[in-house]
């Protein structure tokens, strides 16, 4: 499989519970990111690497949340002492250059729900 | 703020007919601008981009209609079919930096057959 890979795909936790999410990338993308869909709207950024370096934080990644690419590898995103609000699709994508543009290819997403 | 508005919210089309997605950006440094296809339970796929110096950009039944000084644009499916019935995403970027996408809030395309 050469696409992206999200696991688990679904996470149920209860309120105050950590929880870890993991996104294999396309092999020898260098660059992931990390986004938050929301039932009903379209992702919104997180966070994103390049290689192990985590350049840019959304104002939406509160300190609850921490992502880390160890290796430039895989990367994993986990939220501590989970909230309702958490509750989302959580998608992880990898980038290549093709033709002077950019294609983010996505994962199929975890989805989270805190009860 | 919403940077990237997105019209409209839901659409329903017979099958053979034209689907059209319309969506406005307010950031001019906004120079890339790619629409993604969603099905339930899956992750956005890209579908077809375009960088803001042509005015179209056409792949197969798919089609992207570019307005810089407008600052709008917007996805055409021709001869929609039913397999075609998903959300569809517009976002923009600025190439250089992090280039992160910043998604409209999507539309529900329904294809009857």
């Amino acid at each position: 499989d050469t696409g992206v890979s999200q696991n688990p795909r679904h996470k149920i936790t209860k309120r105050g519970q950590n929880v870890t999410f993991r996104c294999d990338p396309i092999s020898e993308h260098n660059r992931l990111y990390w986004y938050r869909q929301t039932l009903g709207q379209g992702p919104e950024f997180l966070t994103y690497f390049q290689n192990e370096a985590q350049l840019e934080k959304s104002r939406l990644l509160s300190d609850r949340f921490s992502a880390e690419r160890p290796k430039g590898s895989f990367s994993t995103l986990e939220i501590q002492r989970t909230e309702q609000g958490d509750s989302a699709m959580y998608l992880c994508a990898s980038r290549e250059r093709r033709g002077g543009g950019d294609t983010q290819y996505f994962g199929p997403g975890t989805r989270l729900t805190v009860l | 703020q919403q940077q990237v508005k997105q019209s409209p919210q839901s659409l329903i089309v017979q099958k053979g007919g034209i689907s059209i997605i319309n969506c406005a950006y307010e950031n001019t440094a906004f120079d890339y601008f790619p629409w993604y296809q969603q099905f339930p339970g899956k992750g956005p796929a890209l579908l077809i981009a375009i960088r803001p110096d042509v005015s179209e950009k056409k792949e197969g039944r798919f089609t992207i209609s570019f307005n810089k000084s407008a600052k709008q644009f917007s996805l055409h499916i021709m001869d929609s079919q039913p397999g075609d019935s998903a959300t569809y995403f517009c976002a923009a970027s600025i190439q250089g930096g992090s280039e992160k996408l910043v998604f409209g809030k999507g539309t529900k395309l329904t294809v009857n057959p």
